[in-house]
């Protein structure tokens, strides 16, 4: 059963500092990864995907990267603002498509 | 174009009580999902629909659970009886054939039984 671990729980940052949100799983038969945000008492928005043959997705100041073998993944957010004070989810897909969630990183962002 | 579109977006029921949720998927997504998410929980998958058949329906509590998708487009989540238990909030996500084959959420509805 796969299983997807979120480290830290909570994180709080000044403005402009660069930080990494770790995910791990524990099935590296995965399909491809997905980063979401979710902001309080909203839905989840996508903010990269990668395949499983991908080493890394790029969007703005977010990047993601994926190293199956070794079950993991990192969300690098550069510059970080106020606006990024969010909850931050990954997920994986593996073959029956059904998306297992961590439970997810709350960022703080300080001005 | 319109995301995944949800109603309502709040819901406040006594225990024991029925309640229903709908949602209208990306126009063109033949897949819709359900999922459930606790309070500090990741999203959990309740059933998954192809078109208007449910595809993955194992997580799906049936005992007092049900849900339709009848012409392929909106569907509907159903919960009777409902127990305290059931305080969450339900997500909807739908995705294209094509491509990446990325998931897109609505925003959910709150539901809390007292």
């Amino acid at each position: 059963k796969q299983e997807v671990t979120q480290i830290p729980a909570a994180l709080s940052v000044p403005e402009g500092e660069n930080l990494v949100l770790n995910c791990s799983f524990t099935d590296s038969a995965i399909y491809n990864l997905q980063w979401f945000r979710q902001d309080p008492g909203k839905g989840l928005t996508s903010l990269l995907l990668i395949q499983s043959s991908q080493r890394e997705q790029t969007s703005g100041r977010l990047n993601a990267s994926l190293d199956k073998s070794s079950g993991r993944s990192t969300l690098y957010i550069a510059a970080s603002q106020p606006g990024d004070s969010a909850t931050y989810l990954c997920a994986v897909r593996g073959g029956s498509e059904k998306l297992v969630f961590g439970k997810g990183t709350k960022l703080t962002v300080n001005p | 174009e319109a995301g995944v579109v949800q109603s309502p977006r709040y819901k406040i029921i006594e225990k024991k009580q029925p309640v229903a949720f709908w949602c209208n998927p990306i126009s063109g997504h033949n897949t819709l999902y359900w999922y459930r998410q606790n309070l500090g929980q990741g999203p959990e998958l309740l059933i998954r629909y192809e078109n208007e058949e449910a595809v993955d329906d194992s997580q799906l509590p049936k005992d007092r659970f049900s849900a339709e998708r009848l012409k392929g487009v909106d569907s509907t989540l159903k919960i009777q009886p409902a127990e305290l238990g059931d305080s969450a909030v339900y997500l909807c996500a739908s995705r294209g054939d094509r491509g990446l084959y990325e998931q897109y959420f609505g925003p959910g509805t709150r539901l809390t039984v007292t």
